[in-house]
């Protein structure tokens, strides 16, 4: 069974740029959420897709949204960057996403803004 | 707001000795869940264990076992007989109730960075 795949792996981008970011879950998941890890703050909640809606938010600006296909298959965007947005992006998928649910993760997209 | 502590930034242990990563969380509701995620230098985020807040009872699997004390906040861990693939970060995590209906997410601690060496 193929695991939660991120693409791409690294980027490098310049500040003011946009960037978007993909995640294809397993098999059957229907929950995608996305997380944002730095050293300073750690590993902090974007949102959460489920069934194409959007079904959570973190406490993020707007310049950071989402959306997920009818696959499952999410990306999320970051608009207008910042040096700050520097971190590694990781996406994991479950089933459901209840409350109990063992989250499978990506090995995350490393993005650097110049 | 949820909260969760993990007060040791980082550990190194000779290999074959015991080590108890802490954690202590913050939590208003009656219903959670806990879990343990093992970050190796690849990236990804590797499912360790997860514990309801109704079930205290400690778990041992392998060189692995759970300390989930509700009375105290605390949910450790213990590597019996480190060795060195056990080099990682350790995540605690609460399950958190979202703002969505049936939605829930993660809120980590900052994780403790385990050094096993040979």
């Amino acid at each position: 069974k193929a695991g939660v795949t991120q693409t791409p792996r690294y980027l490098i981008k310049t500040r003011g740029q946009q960037v978007t970011l993909s995640c294809s879950p397993i098999s059957g998941h229907r929950s995608v959420s996305w997380y944002q890890q730095t050293p300073g703050q750690g590993l902090q909640f974007l949102f959460e897709y489920f069934s194409e809606t959007q079904r959570n938010k973190g406490n993020f600006p707007g310049r950071f949204s989402g959306r997920q296909f009818s696959n499952s298959r999410s990306e999320m965007n970051v608009s207008t960057l910042e040096l700050g947005d520097s971190a590694l992006y990781l996406c994991a998928s479950s089933v459901g996403g209840g409350m109990n649910t063992e989250a499978f993760f990506g090995q995350g997209t490393r993005l650097t803004v110049v | 707001a949820q909260k969760v502590t993990q007060a040791q930034t980082e550990i190194s242990v000779v290999e074959k000795e015991d080590v108890t990563l802490d954690c202590v969380y913050e939590t208003r509701d009656t219903t959670y869940y806990l879990f343990w995620y093992k970050q190796p230098p690849s990236g990804e985020l590797v499912f360790l264990i997860r514990r309801n807040s109704f079930d205290e009872q400690n778990e041992i699997s392998g060189r692995y076992s759970w300390n989930f004390q509700k009375s105290t906040s605390s949910f450790n861990f213990t590597i019996t007989a480190s060795q060195v693939v056990d080099s990682a970060v350790y995540f605690c995590a609460l399950s958190e109730r979202g703002f969505g209906a049936g939605s829930y997410q993660l809120t980590f601690g900052k994780g403790t960075k385990l050094s096993v060496i040979p």
